[in-house]
């Protein structure tokens, strides 16, 4: 069964630094593309970045610069490391596996000065 | 990047009853890569359609999708109860990837 488990997320302060992680099972991670989708509370859906099989990777304009995914083939696990937090990041992350066939759970992050 | 604006916002039915979900890009969806999904409180969203017409896994025949260019319909042709949620659209086909605002489908 393909399944999608995020953790890592939690309460930050503006400025800071959390890693979320998406571990994977019934599939691996680095043959296909995988994706960072955030939902503010109350709000849509928002891409935020992408990792090709190939390595190559593409942000959300909002997110550029601060965030960087990458993935463990070892481990067959995504991450999304986040630096520089803000208030607008806070939200609940999901990872995604190709442009959406299958989800995990999600992982709040909750941004607050 | 491409905007999808989706309509109506709500849309009032009653279990039994046909609804038609509206996307429209603001340009040219790349090889249709438009796909529709439900989501409900609490809960990740599900894949419902891909490619434009494409049922996902699971999904029932109730859901079909149609559409081309900028113009694409989410259609559900009889309301089930578990069927009131929002949906949302969603293009790939050129980054970045976009999401409609969503289509929230309640019960009259």
């Amino acid at each position: 069964e393909v399944q999608l488990v995020e953790s890592g997320g939690g309460l930050i302060q503006t400025g800071g630094t959390l890693r979320l992680s998406c571990a994977a099972s019934g599939f691996t991670v680095s043959t296909t593309y995988m994706n960072w989708v955030r939902q503010a509370p109350g709000k849509g859906l928002e891409w935020v970045s992408v990792i090709y099989s190939g390595g190559t990777t593409y942000y959300a304009d909002s997110v550029k610069g601060r965030f960087t995914i990458s993935r463990d083939n070892s481990k067959n696990t995504l991450y999304l490391q986040m630096n520089s937090l803000r208030a607008e990041d806070t939200a609940v992350y999901y990872c995604a596996r190709r442009f959406g066939e299958t989800w995990g759970q999600g992982t709040l992050v909750t941004v607050s000065s | 990047e491409i905007v999808l604006t989706q309509s109506p916002g709500t849309l009032s039915l009653s279990p039994g009853e046909r609804a038609t979900l509206s996307c429209r890009a603001s340009q040219s969806v790349s090889s249709s890569y438009l796909a529709w999904y439900q989501q409900k409180p609490g809960q990740a969203p599900r894949l419902l359609i891909y490619d434009a017409s494409n049922r996902a896994t699971g999904i029932s025949d109730r859901f079909s999708g149609s559409g081309s260019g900028t113009d694409f319909t989410l259609t559900i042709s009889r309301l089930e109860p578990e069927d009131f949620a929002v949906y949302y659209c969603q293009q790939y086909g050129s980054s970045p990837w976009t999401f409609g605002q969503g289509t929230k489908v309640e019960i009259k």
